[in-house]
């Protein structure tokens, strides 16, 4: 059974950056036939897939055009887990974010969320 | 990016009832998940590749369609099924997700 554990702040003030971790068990950050993604839910945009990092033989990073230039997905093998880095943050990126697992078998689907965190951007 | 879009909105139904809410994406897509979620709650994974019932879902669950038009079916209405309902494109990034459809009592 694969579990997501999401840390990170909830709070952020305007302009810093948002920083998330998610631990990992039963699988991991290496798998070859797994993707680990971070998701977004706001009321506004809705459920936003905002990237993803993956390793076949070597690390693959897929990100959305709406926050491409201001995010970073790492994976950390020490600690079988993945961060997310989003930056210049506005009250806009208020949502609650996601971590997941998306398992491909020929099409990815995302099989695990972690529980979710409330990330609110305010000073 | 692939747009989707999910019709009705939403939609009231009683215990019993056979519901159908459909998806549509902006170009041709080879695969579509549907996805079911509670207040408070992640989404659940239901249907992959448009008609693939994931490990555990009831079988009254049941996805279809190809190429741009899709549908999910519930045969009769339970009540722990009233939740929202999304679609999502897996076969490019950025995978989207439908606005969602919410299933309340009527």
């Amino acid at each position: 059974q694969v579990q997501l554990q999401q840390s990170g702040p909830g709070l952020v003030k305007p302009s810093q950056t948002l920083s998330l971790t998610c631990a990992i068990s039963g699988d991991s950050v290496s798998s070859n036939s797994a993707a680990w993604n971070w998701i977004r839910q706001s009321p506004s945009r809705g459920l936003e897939w905002l990237g993803r990092t993956y390793y076949r033989s070597k690390w693959y990073y897929d990100y959305a055009v709406s926050v491409k230039s201001r995010i970073t997905i790492n994976p950390d093998t020490s600690k079988n887990q993945f961060s997310l880095q989003l930056s210049s943050v506005t009250p806009e990126d208020t949502a609650v974010y996601y971590c997941a697992r998306s398992y491909s078998s020929g099409s990815y689907r995302v099989d695990y969320w972690g529980q979710g965190a409330l990330v609110t951007v305010s000073s | 990016d692939i747009q989707m879009t999910q019709s009705p909105s939403s939609l009231s139904a009683s215990v019993g009832d056979r519901v159908t809410i459909t998806c549509r994406a902006s170009q041709s897509i080879n695969y579509l998940n549907w996805y079911q979620q509670k207040p408070g709650k992640a989404p659940n994974l239901l249907i992959y590749s448009a008609s693939t019932l994931q490990s555990g879902v009831p079988s009254r669950f049941s996805g279809s369609g190809s190429g741009t038009d899709f549908a999910l079916t519930i045969s009769s209405l339970q009540p722990e099924d009233f939740a929202t309902y999304y679609c999502q494109q897996s076969y490019n990034t950025p995978f989207t997700f439908g606005p969602g459809t919410k299933v309340d009592l009527k």
